[in-house]
């Protein structure tokens, strides 16, 4: 069976400091990876999606980046945080998209700015 | 533009049965789906429409109308543990069938 696993799970960083989270996906090949940001009272935005490696599309302008350096591993990173950048960051997988397929998402980190 | 509308908050009781609607407007349709979430957690897929018609799942059902661009999520014999946030969810058109969600409706179910 298909998992998801992200990590750290909860983070305290700095303003301007650097951030990286780790994704990897065990289970299935070549699949569609997607990192969702969570803020408080709002709705899960969809920050960035990758269909292969070293492709990845942005979603919304940001000071954060994503890499898909391995089929199955997905890092979204900043080089310097903001106090807006705080929230619940998932990731999630899919395989290569036909209709019907589901999103399957990780456990989540949370990450407060200060 | 996009758009995806769901109560903010429904409250019901141990037992009963409540009905969390979601209406959307967006580029494009290739299926809706429903996503539990509890506090602190991450989403966990319920369901998935993409023709009309009521799609049941044990003591939860969804319902889609892409004419009226609507769905409902149905949920029966609530229990404690149903206490959460609900997402709706659309697939919309474009090559890459990415998901637009709504801001969730928070469900407290009280004994």
């Amino acid at each position: 069976s298909q998992t998801i696993h992200q990590w750290p799970a909860t983070l305290v960083q700095p303003v301007g400091s650097p951030l990286s989270l780790e994704c990897t996906v065990e289970g299935t090949s070549n699949p569609n990876l997607y990192w969702y940001r969570q803020a408080a009272g709002r709705g899960l935005q969809l920050l960035f999606y990758s269909v292969g490696i070293g492709q990845i599309s942005s979603e919304v302008p940001q000071n954060l980046s994503a890499s898909r350096p391995q089929d199955r591993q997905f890092i979204l990173s900043s080089k310097k945080l903001l106090l807006s950048d705080s929230g619940f960051y998932l990731c999630a997988w899919s395989v290569r998209w036909t209709f019907g397929n589901t999103i399957y998402f990780g456990e989540g980190s949370w990450l407060t700015v200060v | 533009g996009q758009n995806i509308d769901q109560p903010t908050e429904m409250t019901a009781t141990e037992g009963a049965i409540v009905q969390i609607n979601c209406t959307y407007q967006t580029s494009g349709f290739n299926g809706l789906f429903w996503y539990q979430q509890h506090a602190g957690e991450a989403p966990t897929f319920l369901s998935y429409n993409v023709l009309d018609g009521l799609e049941e799942k044990g003591r939860f059902s969804s319902f889609l109308s892409r004419s009226k661009g609507y769905s409902y999520l149905l949920l029966k014999e609530l229990q404690m543990k149903d206490s959460a946030s609900y997402l709706c969810a659309v697939r919309g058109g474009g090559s890459q069938g990415n998901l637009i969600f709504g801001k969730g409706t928070k469900l407290s179910v009280k004994p």
